[in-house]
């Protein structure tokens, strides 16, 4: 069975410094991966997407998540975070060959960025 | 990037009451459209995949009698609910893709938020 795991359920960091949220996943086939962002009273905005092409997937926004097959991670980094990065952010899942829309969600990670 | 309108943001209904929630495309048409539900501090769950002149799937253990899903048209599709319940409170939230769009091009609504008196 296919799952997500987001290690951190809140992280915080302050505006210029690195951003790291971690996602673990749980797949039997080749899965495609995602990251979106919900801003508050916003709907969800893809960010980036895995879907067997290069493992390092560069998004909007100044976001990357590279693909580790090995560890079965999909972390998503940002080299300066931004006030305007302040939002929940969700890793998702969707098996290799499932429907469009069976998207597995990770619980989600807060990033509060401090000025 | 396209988008998903939802309506309304929120509601607040007595409890034994329908609700119905829309969920339109603005700019594309979608022949599939999909409704999940996100508790507090959860990660959203699909509901049931809506489909353009046909009957919706539900996913194992969504009411599909509580949860009438509607998909007319389009770029339309509606969520009620109905006799609604305390426990029905919650986030609902669709998504859409646009015909002949590639996988994962889901975009979403910002969702309706119901509140069960």
């Amino acid at each position: 069975a296919q799952s997500v795991t987001q290690l951190d359920s809140h992280v915080s960091v302050s505006e210029g410094t690195p951003v790291l949220l971690r996602c673990n996943y749980s797949s039997s086939y080749s899965p495609s991966l995602f990251w979106y962002v919900q801003h508050p009273n916003k709907g969800l905005q893809l960010l980036l997407k895995y879907t067997s092409a290069a493992t390092l997937v560069k998004g909007i926004n100044g976001f990357e998540a590279e693909f580790k097959k090995s560890e079965t991670s999909f972390h998503l980094t940002k080299p300066s975070a931004h006030m305007s990065d302040a939002a929940e952010y969700f890793c998702v899942v969707r098996e290799y060959g499932g429907s469009q829309g069976n998207l597995i969600f990770g619980k989600g990670t807060k990033l509060s960025v401090k000025p | 990037g396209a988008v998903v309108s939802q309506h309304p943001s929120w509601v607040i209904c007595k409890s034994g009451t329908s609700v119905k929630i829309e969920c339109r495309s603005l700019d594309f048409q979608a022949t599939t459209m999909f409704w999940y539900r996100q508790f507090p501090k959860q990660s959203l769950m699909l509901m049931a995949t809506s489909n353009e002149g046909s009957k919706a799937t539900y996913e194992q253990g969504v009411e599909k009698d509580k949860f009438l899903i509607n998909h007319a048209s389009l770029t339309l599709s509606t969520l009620t609910v109905t006799s609604a319940h305390p426990e029905d409170s919650s986030f609902y939230i669709c998504s859409a893709s646009p015909s002949g769009g590639s996988i994962g091009e889901l975009f979403f609504g910002e969702g309706s938020r119901l509140t069960v008196l």
